[in-house]
This record gives structure tokens, sequence and C-alpha cells, in this order.
């Protein structure tokens, strides 16, 4: 069963407005930690923002939020005021004790292109 | 700087041939793993591991082997490399891992062809 599910391949976000990214897992351990990674088209991966699943608020980091709904298993990203250089694959990820929390497991990604 | 290098960036071979991706961190992590990125599959697993002389498999170790003798390398190691062995594969490091805000420090990438 795939345990990280992104649901949108591709999504365009108008410069200055606001973007959701979606994201929901699957695991039936209580204890795990969800990711954002970008992928910028030149192929680094950037560490963006995460979420603990004990956390009692949704992770915040600069424009970078996480609409983190735990019974309905899903951490949305939510970019705010986007920019160009937002314009990147996106990935979601999740770690948890099924594999010692070594194993981390990725979303297929969701590219996002931010129009002028 | 603290990085993760690995090398070379872009290798094309052919099948059979056996070839060595290196990898590096100077950032004393305990945790290395490598992935391989594959158009509509995302990045998937391939090993990792948590110390030195301790590695285990990922969701997809078959084709692949890894060692961890030094605690700053972490190679990966195509035996007998096939085409469907073709993919970008990143390594990545991280101070832990474990509950908590353990993020993952990747490498540049390496472009991998087999014809």
């Amino acid at each position: 069963a795939q345990k990280i599910t992104q649901t949108q391949p591709g999504m365009f976000v108008q410069e200055k407005e606001a973007v959701t990214l979606d994201c929901t897992y699957d695991t039936s351990d209580p204890s795990y930690g969800l990711f954002w990674y970008k992928q910028p088209s030149s192929g680094e991966m950037i560490f963006l923002i995460y979420q603990g699943s004990y956390d009692q608020q949704n992770a915040t980091e600069g424009r970078y939020s996480l609409n983190f709904q735990k019974a309905r298993k899903s951490a949305n990203l939510v970019i705010s005021a986007s920019q160009l250089g937002d314009s990147a694959m996106y990935f979601c990820a999740m770690r948890d004790p099924s594999g010692g929390y070594q194993k981390v497991t990725f979303g297929i990604g969701t590219k996002l292109q931010v129009i002028p | 700087e603290a990085q993760v290098t690995q090398n070379p960036r872009y290798l094309i071979t052919v099948t059979g041939k056996k070839l060595t991706v290196t990898c590096s961190q100077n950032m004393n992590h305990e945790y290395m793993s490598w992935y391989r990125q594959d158009p509509g599959l995302g990045l998937r697993q391939i090993y990792y591991s948590m110390n030195v002389e301790v590695t285990d498999k990922g969701d997809v170790p078959e084709g692949y082997k890894v060692s961890r003798k030094e605690k700053r390398n972490f190679p990966l190691i195509l035996e007998s490399p096939s085409p469907n062995q073709t993919s970008l594969y990143f390594c990545a490091s991280s101070a832990g891992t474990g509950f908590g805000v353990y993020e993952q420090y990747f490498g540049p990438g390496t472009r991998l062809t087999v014809t």
C-alpha cells in the first residue's frame, strides 16, 4: 500500500497568490514525522518543513506552512505569496517506526509552476 | 561548508560493467541513505546506513550494494548494471533518525545511463 500519496501531478499558481499542495499518508503508528522537500529544475533537494505527529500546532517556516489534519491523515503544504522561484517539484515524505525510523517514504511529487 | 558530495555527476556506461558512485558527507552525520528518482515514481530508497558497518535494505535494493567502512563515506556499487538502473541517484545524510526533525541533506545527484 502506498504510504504517501500526492494526487496533483502539476499545479499552476499566479505570482503573489497562495497555493496548497496536497499530501496524504498512511501509517498505523502514532509516532511519525512528515517532511516536505523542494526540487528546483537545477535538481538539488532542499528541506522545507517538518511536522511531528504529536505537534500541537501546524509547522511554519517563513512562507511555508503545513496544514496538518491528523484525523484525515493529511499534511498539505501551503506556500503563501508565491514567487517565481517557487516553481519546482515538491515532495512529501514520511518517517515512521515501521522501518525503525530509518526508512523514508516519498510521494511521487507535485510540479508547481508559478505564473508571472 | 556543510555538504554531501557525489561523484560522478553524470555517467554513461554499458550493461554489465561494474561501477561505483561515491558519496561523502562532512557533517559527521550518523545516517546515510541512497535513493533513485524516476519520473512518476518519486524517490525510492535503495539502502540506508545508521552507522559504520551497519547497512540495511530500502524498498528497491535489487542490483545494488553498499558499504559503510567510514562514517563519512557511503558508496553505491552496481556490480552488473542493467538498463533498468538508468536513473537519477541521490545520496543523503542526516544527524540521526528516530522521532524528530532529522531532515536529510542531499547530494547534487548522479545521472546514470546504462546502455
